[in-house]
């Protein structure tokens, strides 16, 4: 399994940034996709889930409707749109499996995007 | 939205001594639960799922139990690699949650 996410910039605050990852080595389209980021220092912040056919999707609260997550899959990727960035969304973003009930069981590097003028 | 607490924020321990970390969320998840190790400059890796399920490759050294608001991470016998921040993470119907994490630093 192999999770490789890109897209990750420096963006003034109130830009927009679309991030992808890239997955190999598993059967795409059987499997839900998560994002989650990591702001600097701090624990992981779970983001969104897609299921495997992209019919459904959900997000973190705290997003309040700017970010939307989609899959294309018959090239193998998830992308996550970004819109009115804001400082506190600065993190390291991670696109992730689904395992079970519960869990995600492979992660990416993560790709780094930074909000600041 | 649930809340999850771990203790105790830092564990200071020994290799070779039992290593046990507490997840409570404040209000029932049933068995949702996993639990991930996180190492400086690496992405968390999946321990235990659902629970109790050790993830594929997981040494039998790692532990999960518990179920509803109470769950605990049992690491029987620390090797030096495991001394890290230990996440625990929940799913309430479609959404999910991390808690501030454990770190178990060496004493």
């Amino acid at each position: 399994v192999q999770l490789v996410e890109s897209g990750g910039v420096v963006v003034q605050p109130g830009g927009s940034l679309r991030l992808s990852c890239a997955a190999s080595g598993f059967k795409f389209d059987d499997y839900t996709m998560h994002w989650m980021r990591q702001p600097p220092g701090k624990g992981p912040e779970w983001v969104s889930l897609i299921t495997y056919n992209g019919g459904y999707k959900h997000y973190a609260d705290s997003l309040k409707g700017r970010f939307t997550t989609s899959r294309d899959n018959s090239k193998n990727s998830l992308y996550l749109q970004m819109n009115s960035l804001r400082s506190e969304d600065t993190a390291l973003y991670y696109c992730g499996r689904g395992s079970g009930s519960s869990g995600i069981d492979s992660w990416g590097q993560g790709t780094l995007v930074t909000v600041s003028s | 939205d649930i809340v999850l607490t771990q203790s105790p924020a830092t564990l200071s321990l020994s290799p070779g001594q039992r290593a046990t970390l507490s997840c409570r969320a404040s209000q029932s998840v049933r068995t949702y639960l996993s639990w991930y190790q996180q190492k400086p400059g690496q992405s968390p890796r999946l321990l235990i799922y659902d629970a109790s399920n050790r993830a594929t490759g997981i040494p039998a050294r790692f532990s999960g139990s518990g179920s509803g608001t109470e769950f605990t991470l049992t690491i029987g016998s620390l090797e030096p690699e495991d001394f890290a921040v230990y996440y625990c993470q929940v799913r309430d119907n479609w959404l999910f949650t991390f808690g501030p994490g454990t770190k178990v630093d060496i004493k």
